[in-house]
């Protein structure tokens, strides 16, 4: 299986500023034959189910503010909040897709410092 | 509205049975692929279950393999997943989660149920 790993556990940015959360996978994301890295990540606020921000790495979900954005390809992917608000306090998971079985990092929790 | 509506958590000895359910709407269920995933107290996510969109293919991780089983219902819009066997690590929320590719699928989800919780305890 795909091992995900993100980094840091948590983290705690003041109000406008950013947030960088790292996720890392044990193999490639990257499928050649259509150059997509096979990444997604998700939002999970307290009590509630997670959301999609982001999919094929860096291609924001529909609805989703433009200060979320993903970069990153291969095995190194990065989550930016560029301008954090208080509504952004949630746990964020990479997932990987790349093949089955789908794996997801351990997930980071954004505070307000 | 579109929408995923779990149901049937509890609370279940070891080697019990339960069988959740998930209510879809909103959407052309028929033709999306559907996800189970769950999450321990205080844990990450883990994917249990995937199930193709006309039905003739499961996929699990190996931890549930042999003793969860995945179906669905087109004509009533539902997802199942019959779960024997239950041991303690197997308590968590339970989500229902819709993948965003038709047919296939692309395996990761852009609609979550609320998810049910699943007590594994005597």
């Amino acid at each position: 299986d795909i091992v995900m790993t993100q980094s840091p556990d948590s983290l705690a940015v003041s109000l406008g500023e950013r947030a960088t959360i790292n996720c890392k996978s044990s193999q490639s994301l990257l499928y050649s034959s259509n150059n997509k890295n096979y990444l997604a990540w998700y939002q999970q606020k307290p009590g509630q189910p997670p959301k999609l921000l982001i999919y094929w790495a860096s291609t924001r979900e529909s609805g989703v503010p433009d200060r979320f954005s993903g970069s990153g390809s291969g095995t190194d992917f990065t989550l930016t909040i560029s301008s954090l608000q208080a509504e952004d306090v949630a746990v964020y998971s990479c997932q990987q897709y790349y093949t089955s079985p789908p794996t997801f990092g351990g997930g980071t929790k954004v505070e307000i410092k | 509205q579109v929408q995923l509506v779990e149901s049937g958590g509890g609370v279940v000895q070891p080697g019990g049975s339960l069988r959740l359910s998930c209510a879809a709407s909103g959407f052309t269920f028929r033709s999306y692929g559907m996800h189970w995933v769950r999450q321990a107290p205080g844990k990450g996510l883990e994917w249990v279950t995937f199930i193709r969109f006309d039905g003739s293919k499961e996929y699990y991780a190996d931890s549930v393999k042999g003793r969860f089983t995945i179906s669905r219902d087109n004509s009533k819009n539902t997802l199942y997943l019959q779960m024997n066997s239950l041991r303690p690590e197997d308590t968590a929320v339970y989500y229902c989660a819709k993948d965003d590719g038709e047919g296939s699928g692309y395996w990761y989800s852009d609609l979550w149920g609320r998810g049910t919780l699943v007590s594994v305890s005597s």
